[in-house]
């Protein structure tokens, strides 16, 4: 079975600073991965998805996203954060048609 | 485009009743749903995965008896919980993958949650 990881349970940050998540899974067949993020209060929004092609994948609000298959990691990075960025951020990876969640990062962006 | 709905936002129950939660895809046609259960500061566990017009498939360690899906068509699935006790209590969040025939087939979309207590 497919596991993910997420390096960092709570970030926090400063208006403007950059951002980086880390997310690595175990699988070694072919896979799909998301960046999901959940705004307080609100539901799991997707962010970006990487499912071929180009390993460096541009999603909303400014976010991007490497897929570096060899490290079997897939990234999120922001240059410059907002407030409004405050957020848990899900990396997820689907095999056999199942999305595996990682555990979560906590991101507070302070002004 | 891909909005999901769950109904109810949050229910509080007594022990031992049971509780039936919806999930609607509004705008597309979903054939596979998937219901979570998300405790508090901890990841989303998938529970069992929806197929429209088949028996659900439940992770392991899931209890079929306890937690019943139903997907009668291709926008609603329903997650009932029955004899329902404290230990239940949880988030359960629906999401919805669209059919094959769309070409978005890959991408599951999420409801709002349900907050689920058991007095």
């Amino acid at each position: 079975a497919q596991s993910v990881s997420q390096h960092n349970h709570h970030v926090i940050l400063s208006e403007a600073a950059s951002l980086e998540l880390g997310c690595n899974y175990s699988y070694g067949g072919t896979v799909n991965l998301f960046w999901y993020v959940q705004y307080p209060g609100q539901h799991l929004q997707l962010l970006l998805k990487y499912f071929s092609g180009d390993p460096l994948v541009k999603g909303i609000k400014g976010f991007e996203a490497e897929f570096i298959k060899s490290k079997f990691s897939f990234n999120l990075r922001k240059p410059s954060v907002q407030w409004s960025d405050t957020a848990e951020y899900f990396c997820a990876v689907n095999a056999h048609y199942k999305l595996s969640f990682g555990a979560g990062t906590t991101v507070t962006v302070r002004a | 485009g891909a909005v999901v709905s769950q109904h109810p936002s949050w229910v509080i129950c007594k022990s031992g009743t049971s509780v039936k939660i919806e999930c609607r895809s509004l705008d597309f046609q979903a054939t596979t749903m998937f219901w979570y259960r998300q405790f508090p500061k901890q990841s989303l566990m998938l529970m069992a995965t929806s197929n429209e017009g088949s028996k659900a498939t439940y992770e392991q360690g899931v209890e079929k008896d306890k937690f019943l899906i139903n997907h009668a068509s291709l926008t609603l699935s329903t997650l009932t919980v029955t004899s329902a006790h404290p230990e239940d209590s949880s988030f359960y969040i629906c999401s919805a993958r669209e059919t094959r025939a769309s070409g978005r087939w890959d991408t599951q979309y999420f409801g709002p949650g349900t907050r689920l207590t058991v007095l």
